[in-house]
């Protein structure tokens, strides 16, 4: 079975310009979530997808931040205007039911760097 | 203050000691995960718990819901236990986890 899958593995990108991370989840996997971690901070919640309904943004930092997850597979972090204080992992994580009893299960992030 | 505090912050230990990671929480919560990540790595789930002890090979997780603490503990530690160990709770409230900052922990041989 094919683990959660995010790209790019890294992301550099300059002040201003848009960046657009994915998140494959597991196959069968309604729930799914965005996570980062900004550089000597613990890692943040960003959102909670249920298919591709919002259930929970409230971690989402501001407007300059756009999730999606049209048809309720992959989903997409887009970043537009980046600045400065973006850099960091973005992490995705998907379960089959909220939560851990359905088993949380991680991607390998995505490296972002904005210069 | 974060609802997740993890120490120590950072552990150097040499091959095979005996090492424990403390995990303590403010908030109610339905489950406790310990992750790994190695440098440049993703996130490894080691262990998902809700009360008392759980063994995985060298490591051991222990959780005391009334005190809302945890520890993670390696037995004969190896440089490749080398990485950074995280805390996280799901709150009761909801489904999405808050995390502790991490122990980088590394192990000389």
């Amino acid at each position: 079975e094919a683990g959660v899958t995010q790209f790019p593995s890294h992301s550099v990108i300059e002040k201003g310009q848009t960046v657009t991370l994915r998140c494959d989840p597991i196959s069968g996997h309604d729930n799914l979530y965005w996570y980062r971690r900004v550089m000597g901070k613990e890692i943040k919640f960003l959102l909670h997808f249920v298919k591709e309904s919002k259930q929970d943004e409230s971690g989402m930092p501001n407007n300059r931040f756009l999730a999606e997850r049209t048809g309720g597979t992959y989903s997409t972090l887009k970043v537009q205007p980046a600045e400065l204080e973006d850099s960091g992992v973005y992490f995705c994580a998907s379960s089959q039911i909220p939560g851990s009893a359905g088993g949380y299960t991680f991607g390998s992030g995505t490296r972002l760097t904005v210069v | 203050k974060n609802e997740v505090e993890q120490s120590p912050q950072n552990l150097t230990a040499q091959e095979g000691e005996f090492i424990t990671i403390n995990c303590s929480y403010s908030v109610g919560i339905s489950a406790l995960h310990w992750l790994q990540q190695h440098p440049g790595g993703g996130i490894v789930s080691l262990f998902m718990l809700s009360s008392g002890k759980k063994k995985h090979g060298r490591l051991i997780a222990t959780i005391n819901i009334q005190e809302k603490h945890s520890s993670l503990h390696i037995t004969a530690s190896h440089p490749r236990d080398s990485a950074v160990y995280i805390c996280a709770v799901e709150e009761t409230s909801g489904s999405r986890l808050t995390f502790g900052e991490g122990t980088q922990l590394t192990v000389n041989p």
